[in-house]
């Protein structure tokens, strides 16, 4: 199984701040297709989980240009150019290029 | 406008069965993967299974294998979780999801306890 670890557990960032959340795979996340199959969800309080990015850095629909992803193979990161209050929730890297699909710890943002 | 509803979540005693339901509006059901996840009081997500478009395949999470079943009905718009020998470890919300390698639309969940 390809186990996600993200970094840290939780984060406490001052409004208008950058934030940065890693995600590290075991194995890495680049398939024959070219593709790499690692996407990044938040879930915020009382809510169910909304997909933020799809292979490493794709916005999905609706989702503020302040998020963005990169990374490749087994090392990715989140980026959140300016915290805002509606940010606040956890965030879990997933992945999915084989089964079973596996999720991150998640990731806990404050806001200060 | 899409839409993926759960329903068929209980309190059941160890050992009991549930069936739970996902009804999918606003999509082409029939195109489309479907998962269940879940997510246990203050812990994190977990997946628990897929099935293909037309139901010829499915996956599972080890620690589900023989116990859970998913199925669909794609004449109804309809993804199934059947749920076997339930445990206390199993108590969680669980949560169908559209997928497409992505999970990019989910339900609202809907709550499996499992206790005596």
């Amino acid at each position: 199984d390809i186990v996600m670890t993200q970094t840290p557990l939780s984060l406490s960032v001052t409004p208008g701040q950058p934030a940065s959340i890693s995600c590290k795979s075991s194995q890495s996340l680049l398939h024959s297709d070219g593709k790499t199959y690692l996407y990044w969800y938040l879930q915020k309080p009382g809510q169910s989980p909304q997909l933020l990015i799809y292979e490493v850095s794709n916005r999905f629909s609706g989702v503020p240009d302040r998020f963005s992803g990169s990374g490749s193979g087994t090392d990715f990161t989140l980026k959140i150019s300016r915290v805002e209050a509606d940010d606040v929730g956890v965030y879990y890297c997933m992945q999915s290029i084989q089964f079973p699909l596996t999720f991150g710890g998640g990731s806990k943002v404050e806001i200060k | 406008e899409v839409q993926l509803v759960e329903s068929g979540g209980a309190l059941v005693q160890p050992g009991g069965s549930l069936r739970l339901s996902c009804a999918v509006s606003g999509f082409t059901f029939s195109n489309y993967w479907m998962n269940w996840v879940r997510q246990a009081p203050g812990k994190g997500l977990e997946w628990v299974a897929t099935i293909r478009q037309d139901g010829s395949g499915t996956y599972y999470v080890d620690f589900v294998k023989g116990r859970f079943t998913i199925s669909r009905d794609n004449a109804k718009n309809s993804l199934f979780l059947q749920m076997n020998s339930l445990r206390a470890e199993d108590t969680a919300v669980y949560y169908c999801a559209k997928y497409t390698r992505a999970m990019g639309v989910w339900g609202q969940g809907t709550t499996v306890t499992v206790s005596s």
